[in-house]
């Protein structure tokens, strides 16, 4: 069975670090592009960061770029989050996020999901 | 305020039909990108329901359809079910913003 297990979350003072992780189980970890997509309290989904199988490619979305970095270790089935800087905005939930197929495009979709980790941002 | 728009709710009475449509632009759906949709319960992850515009992943009975046609999409479940209430988001990729997209929401209520 895929499974993805985030954990890390909790909470933390405005301009302080947090590191996220997710354990991947049940599939070869090494042939995906993964992603971190987040939840903020009563909110819709926004899309944080991909990184691709062999860490060659990775992107952020506007509002965590150079702030948030995405890395993997594939000896260890496991995917990265490290925010600096942390912002009141960015209190969420923060899933891990697999790309359905090996071979990543543009047109993909999350597939499956962990079930996710809360981060709140206050003072 | 989200790349895709989506309503904020829709509602109707077990048996009946709905449609949440999904609105983007000329960046995203109306690019060519395809257009996916989640199905989201309470306190729980997001869950795939239509991928690549029009496919249902294995175990999501057909009462789940999607479409797509120029910048929209939209999702359609017929004989609503009580367990159907759930939030549903569309989500594409947008080639100004170079990254996915996610349309805001729609709360469903079955009455």
């Amino acid at each position: 069975e895929v499974q993805l297990v985030e954990s890390g979350g909790g909470l933390v003072k405005p301009g302080g670090s947090l590191r996220l992780s997710c354990a991947a189980s049940g599939f070869t970890f090494s042939s995906y592009s993964m992603n971190w997509v987040r939840q903020a309290p009563g909110k819709g989904l926004e899309w944080v960061s991909c990184i691709s199988s062999s860490r060659s490619y990775v992107d952020y979305a506007d509002s965590v770029k150079g702030r948030f970095t995405i890395s993997r270790d594939n000896a260890k089935n496991s995917l990265y989050l490290q925010m600096n800087s942390l912002r009141v905005e960015d209190t969420a939930v923060y899933y891990c996020a697999r790309f359905p197929l090996p071979a990543a495009t543009r047109e993909d979709w999350f597939d499956p999901w962990g079930q996710g980790t809360l981060v709140t941002v206050s003072s | 305020q989200s790349v895709l728009t989506q309503p904020p709710s829709v509602s109707g009475a077990p048996g009946q039909r709905v449609t949440i449509s999904c609105t983007g632009s000329r960046s995203n759906i109306g690019a060519g990108y395809d257009v996916h949709w989640y199905q989201q319960l309470p306190g729980t992850a997001p869950k795939v329901l239509i991928y690549g515009n029009i496919n249902r992943p294995s175990g999501v009975p057909d009462r789940f359809s999607g479409s797509k046609s120029g910048t929209s999409a939209s999702l359609a479940i017929t004989g609503l079910q009580a367990e159907d209430e759930a939030d549903y988001y569309c989500q594409s990729y947008d080639s100004s913003l170079s990254g996915w997209v996610f349309g805001g929401g729609t709360k469903l209520t079955v009455l």
